[in-house]
């Protein structure tokens, strides 16, 4: 079993549309997380951190739920430039390191 | 300000040659770095991290090693690429929460 698992899709969803996006881990001993987004052959960038009591920037809201070792992000009002992988990341303090999830795409189409 | 380069961009490699990918930062003391390789279709893989001069952690058994011979470089080696070492590969290095990713070197193996 993948450590964190995400749909890879792709998301094919309408300018102007709401979209969701779910991860689950499953090390109970991450401590931090974040989405990602990815373009086309591009390096990962950070979009934001994920914290318990659910946290939004702009179009983006993410929410975590450690009990169910669950996290989402729900984009709304999508626009053409937010068409990219968006990869679901945990941080293992122990380790030190990041584990990514293999990415959702989503394109946004007019 | 806080900067991360990697190069080359791209790397096209016959099997069985030498490889040396090198990451440099600036604007910080004391980072760490790590390196992550994706391969197509898959997600990204955590293959060194290192806290310090001369420390370096390995995730996976494999074709590679990296060193740390200053506070501020990075380097991935080869001995004899094998065609499994194609991919995308990246350095991080850790600021804040975050992670911040070079640009990243594409190889090719053939």
């Amino acid at each position: 079993r993948k450590e964190v698992e995400q749909d890879p899709g792709p998301f094919n969803v309408p300018e102007g549309a709401t979209v969701a996006f779910n991860c689950t881990y499953s090390n109970s001993a991450s401590q931090s997380f974040f989405w990602y987004r990815q373009d086309c052959r591009k390096e990962p960038k950070l979009l934001m951190s994920v914290y318990s009591s659910g946290n939004e920037d702009g179009r983006f809201t993410a929410q975590l739920n450690r009990a169910s070792q669950y996290i989402s992000l729900l984009i709304r009002d999508s626009k053409l430039s937010d068409s990219a992988t968006y990869l679901c990341v945990t941080y293992t303090g122990t380790a030190s390191k990041l584990t990514f999830g293999t990415g959702t795409r989503l394109q946004v189409t007019l | 300000s806080q900067t991360i380069h990697q190069w080359p961009a791209t790397l096209v490699q016959p099997v069985g040659s030498p490889l040396s990918l090198e990451c440099t930062v600036e604007g910080t003391s004391n980072p760490n770095l790590y390196w992550y390789r994706q391969a197509a279709g898959r997600g990204l893989q955590l293959l060194f991290y290192s806290v310090g001069i001369g420390q370096i952690s390995s995730e996976v058994p494999q074709n590679l090693s990296a060193s740390r011979p200053q506070d501020r470089q990075f380097i991935l080696s080869s001995k004899k690429l094998l065609l499994s070492d194609s991919g995308f590969y990246l350095c991080a290095w850790r600021i804040g929460g975050g992670y911040t990713f070079g640009s990243g070197t594409r190889l090719t193996v053939v």
